[in-house]
């Protein structure tokens, strides 16, 4: 299994513009996590996704954020418009089906800059 | 808010040597889970303990839970530089079963 699959890598764009970050999960997964990583903030969770429904959005800063999950092997983050204080490295975690899974799976995450 | 808080910030050890590093939270939890993250890279499992248990091993690891105190430490045994990393902890609490994750150790073993 290829792990959680995030795209792209590193994207750098202006303030103003718009960003879509994607994410695969893994295989029969069937919960999701978004979380934005900052020096000054740590690891925040912006949106937890299962069974494809969004079930927990308080974490999200702001209208300009928004999230989807169309099928189970693909969510987007989108930031429009994107600001400076948004840069930050974006991780998609996903969690396996059933009580007994607990552990959650990262991918290697996007470093978003926004000058 | 950081539901869990990592203490020290910064550890810096000598390869072989054992390194201990605690967290702290402030609700009740269903379970604790310790990850760790490479520099630049999404951050790995390493061991999950349950609000029933005391402790934990797995491999060199040992992870203890004080559910009064709401504390947990973990232990890493015979270090090496490979190790070298940062370490949180997440607690999963209520029936929400979502992680909030502390603000990390970063560990320097130095070989």
């Amino acid at each position: 299994d290829a792990g959680v699959i995030q795209s792209p890598r590193h994207e750098v764009t202006e303030m103003g513009q718009e960003v879509t970050l994607r994410c695969k999960p893994i295989s029969g997964h069937n919960s999701l996590f978004w979380y934005r990583q900052t020096m000054m903030r740590g690891l925040e969770l912006l949106i937890y996704f299962n069974n494809n429904v969004p079930i927990d959005d308080s974490g999200m800063p702001e209208d300009r954020f928004s999230a989807k999950m169309p099928n189970a092997s693909f969510s987007t983050l989108k930031i429009q418009p994107s600001e400076p204080r948004d840069s930050a490295v974006y991780f998609c975690a996903t969690r396996g089906r059933g009580s007994s899974y607990n552990e959650q799976f990262f991918g290697p995450g996007t470093r978003l800059t926004v000058l | 808010s950081q539901q869990g808080e990592e203490d020290p910030q910064a550890l810096s050890i000598q390869e072989g040597e054992n390194a201990t590093m605690n967290c702290s939270y402030k609700t009740s939890i269903n379970n604790l889970q310790w990850y760790r993250q490479n520099s630049g890279r999404g951050l790995v499992h390493l061991i999950l303990i349950r609000s029933n248990e005391r402790e934990k091993h797995s491999g060199r690891l040992r992870v203890t839970l004080d559910t009064s105190k709401k504390s947990s430490s973990l232990l890493i045994t015979a270090s090496r530089a490979a190790d070298t990393a940062s370490y949180f902890c997440a607690t999963e609490d209520g029936s929400a079963r979502q992680l909030t994750f502390g603000s990390g150790t970063q560990l320097t073993v130095l070989p």
